[in-house]
């Protein structure tokens, strides 16, 4: 087990277009985040899996964001509609029991540019 | 609401130097505090967190609950410590577990 990985690295789209990430965590971990980092911004929390139920969503995922963790393993972030305000890095973390939920780990994230 | 501030963006120290990154925050009870690091060409990875009061790569942080501040500290900077910092909370009642990051600062030690 090498980590957190997400794929793709990089995503370039035309706004209005539609986009999906993936995220696998670390396998023993049955806790899952996504955030969003944008430049010169340390990294937003989005939403919280725990298994395959998700637990919280902030208010910056808006109705055209979804994410799904079907079966509390691997984890998608879709984005409907882009537009130029979705540009960002979108990072997943993982982290184990919620004694140890402090310790996130993170994957390298998903850079998406939207033109 | 709850509120990480690191009021540098960029901190440049010569090599065996002292540092201190600031962090302040906010928030009304006992949160948990953390550092996080950022590496060139590396993830985001846990540095310290304050519960466990330990020293990591040299690093200490202290919280002052008074102050509500919670700086990094390192005596003697080294070249390898060159990175991206962020000061982290955390709210230890929330169930979610999630971590409100600061913005960073950037820590370049000049040789």
């Amino acid at each position: 087990d090498t980590g957190v990985s997400q794929n793709p690295r990089h995503k370039i789209t035309k706004r209005g277009q539609n986009v999906t990430f993936r995220c696998d965590p670390i396998s023993e971990h049955n806790r899952l985040y996504w955030y969003r980092q944008t430049l010169g911004q340390g990294p937003e929390f989005l939403t919280y899996f725990q298994n395959e139920a998700q637990l919280e969503k902030s208010r910056l995922l808006s109705d055209r964001f979804s994410a799904e963790r079907p079966k509390g393993s691997f984890s998608t972030l879709e984005i409907q509609r882009t537009e130029q305000g979705d540009s960002a890095m979108y990072l997943c973390a993982s982290s184990p029991d919620r004694a140890r939920s402090y310790e996130q780990y993170f994957g390298p994230g998903t850079r998406l540019t939207v033109t | 609401a709850q509120r990480v501030t690191q009021p540098e963006k960029l901190l440049s120290v010569f090599k065996g130097a002292p540092v201190e990154l600031k962090c302040n925050y906010s928030y009304s009870g006992s949160p948990e505090l953390f550092w996080y690091v950022q590496y060139s060409r590396q993830r985001l990875q846990l540095l310290l967190r304050h519960i466990s009061r330990e020293s990591i790569k040299g690093f200490t942080a202290d919280l002052n609950k008074g102050e509500t501040s919670f700086h990094l500290k390192k005596p003697f900077a080294q070249e390898e410590d060159s990175a991206m910092y962020y000061c982290a909370l955390k709210s230890p009642y929330s169930s979610a577990s999630k971590i409100i990051f600061g913005s960073g600062t950037r820590l370049s030690i000049r040789p």
